[in-house]
């Protein structure tokens, strides 16, 4: 597509319940990350994947949190039994292998546990 | 390890008014640099970069940056500013790690823009 999306834009939960969060980046792009931003905050690296694999999942905050890409494009960031403190902007995005290349970022799931 | 810093969290500056936002890191090596800006409740937009040669940037909306090795600073910098100016503003520097594109972002820097 011509830009990344993600879906759902807002997501409201229950803590305990879980989340499956959705991106699909720029066709062509490679390489593709997850950030998290929690109010006020900046941006925190959660993990990111070259092709399908996922060479650094060192930012995952606790073993609640996975990812998956499949087919080289969509990838899925799933929160299991979500509490409070998951509330936040999840944001996707994706670039050529390329240190030259920014990143091209989609708008953000907003997650609020309850 | 790579590092960016913004030391400024808030600036508020008149409309028409210049604007500089500081923006320091830390890289082992020559660095890649970015400026992005975030709208509210809008994912963020890559306003310029700089992987080398002029060492002033320009990029969109009339922003522009100096990469400045001898400082480790790549200031982003407006002439006049516009209301739609107001947005919260991240550098980041770009660096490599198993061949993959990582990018470090600073805290950011919200600008307000009064009338």
């Amino acid at each position: 597509g011509a830009g990344v999306s993600q879906s759902p834009s807002n997501k409201v939960t229950e803590k305990g319940k879980d989340v499956e969060l959705r991106c699909d980046p720029i066709s062509g792009h490679t390489a593709l990350y997850w950030y998290r931003q929690s109010l006020g905050q900046g941006l925190e690296f959660l993990i990111y994947f070259q092709g399908n694999s996922a060479p650094d999942k060192s930012g995952l905050p606790s073993d609640r949190f996975s990812a998956e890409r499949t087919g080289g494009s969509v990838s899925t960031l799933t929160i299991q039994r979500t509490q409070q403190e998951d509330s936040a902007v999840y944001l996707c995005a994706s670039s050529f292998l390329d240190r030259a290349y920014g990143y091209t970022f989609g708008s953000g799931t907003r997650l609020t546990v309850v | 390890a790579q590092s960016v810093t913004q030391p400024d969290i808030h600036i508020t500056v008149s409309e028409g008014a210049s604007l500089e936002l500081r923006c320091n890191y830390s890289y082992g090596a020559t660095p890649y640099l970015f400026w992005y800006v975030q709208s509210p409740g809008q994912g963020l937009q890559l306003l310029l970069k700089y992987f080398s040669g002029d060492t002033l940037v320009q990029g969109i909306k009339g922003f522009e940056a100096e990469f400045k090795r001898s400082q480790s600073s790549f200031n982003l910098r407006k002439p006049s500013v516009h209301w739609s100016d107001a947005a919260e503003y991240f550098c980041a520097v770009g660096s490599q790690i198993r061949a993959g594109n990582m990018l470090t972002f600073g805290g950011g820097t919200r600008l307000m823009v009064k009338p």
